[in-house]
């Protein structure tokens, strides 16, 4: 069965650090998006990516983020100059409406990122 | 804006125990809600998508109902598997984008 995959796992990074964030949406999907959840907390949209063009952010997708589709396949998040509060797990996700106008999101297993 | 509320926050079942989950939500008009599982430090699993007031969905023992102002998840005699944290998130129709506003989740335990 197809599924949305990330690396690294975990990343560990000091503090005003780039960072990028890998994943592969399934492959015939056209809508990309990362989330985040800061721990005890709720997931929460950071972005969506249509088209090679970013169609909607959030408050907190600001200009320290950044998000790229590199090749055929991959999808990245980039963190310029990462905080403490950058600290969370980041969940890519795909989806595909054309299929029957279903709008369900397959996520990744997620990145761990921790800003020390 | 749109809200997504969830309840309980934590329930805990006995095996075999049914029982049902809470999501009400606030939202200018409903492309869809989607109930997702999450296990702990794992990525949100999809389970279903209701798109109209009256719509179930079934799957093993969970099932899911929606109405105009909120949804169950109703779990049938639940098994230790069944263990997770249970995610409502709502889609807005009224617009070409597809963000996803989620609720903080009902922390189900089922105990043996």
């Amino acid at each position: 069965e197809p599924e949305v995959t990330q690396t690294p796992s975990h990343q560990v990074t000091q503090m005003g650090q780039e960072v990028i964030l890998r994943c592969v949406p399934i492959s015939n999907h056209l809508y990309f998006y990362w989330y985040r959840q800061i721990l005890g907390q709720k997931v929460e949209f950071l972005v969506s990516f249509y088209n090679n063009e970013i169609s909607e952010k959030s408050e907190i997708f600001d200009d320290q983020f950044s998000v790229e589709r590199p090749d055929g396949s991959n999808f990245t998040l980039k963190i310029r100059s990462t905080k403490l509060e950058d600290s969370a797990m980041y969940f890519c996700a795909s989806s595909d409406p054309g299929l029957a106008g279903s709008y369900e999101q397959y996520f990744g297993p997620g990145t761990r990122l921790t800003v020390t | 804006e749109d809200q997504v509320t969830q309840s309980p926050e934590a329930l805990r079942l006995q095996e075999g125990e049914s029982s049902s989950l809470n999501c009400s939500y606030t939202v200018s008009g409903l492309r869809g809600l989607f109930w997702y599982r999450q296990d702990p430090g794992k990525g949100p699993e999809f389970l279903f998508t209701l798109y109209s007031a009256g719509e179930e969905k079934e799957k093993e023992r969970l099932k899911a109902t929606l109405t105009k102002k909120e949804s169950f998840l109703h779990i049938t005699a639940p098994k230790p598997e069944d263990s997770a944290t249970y995610l409502c998130a709502v889609q807005e129709r009224n617009t070409g984008f597809q963000k996803l506003v989620f609720g903080t989740g009902t922390r189900l335990l089922v105990s043996p």
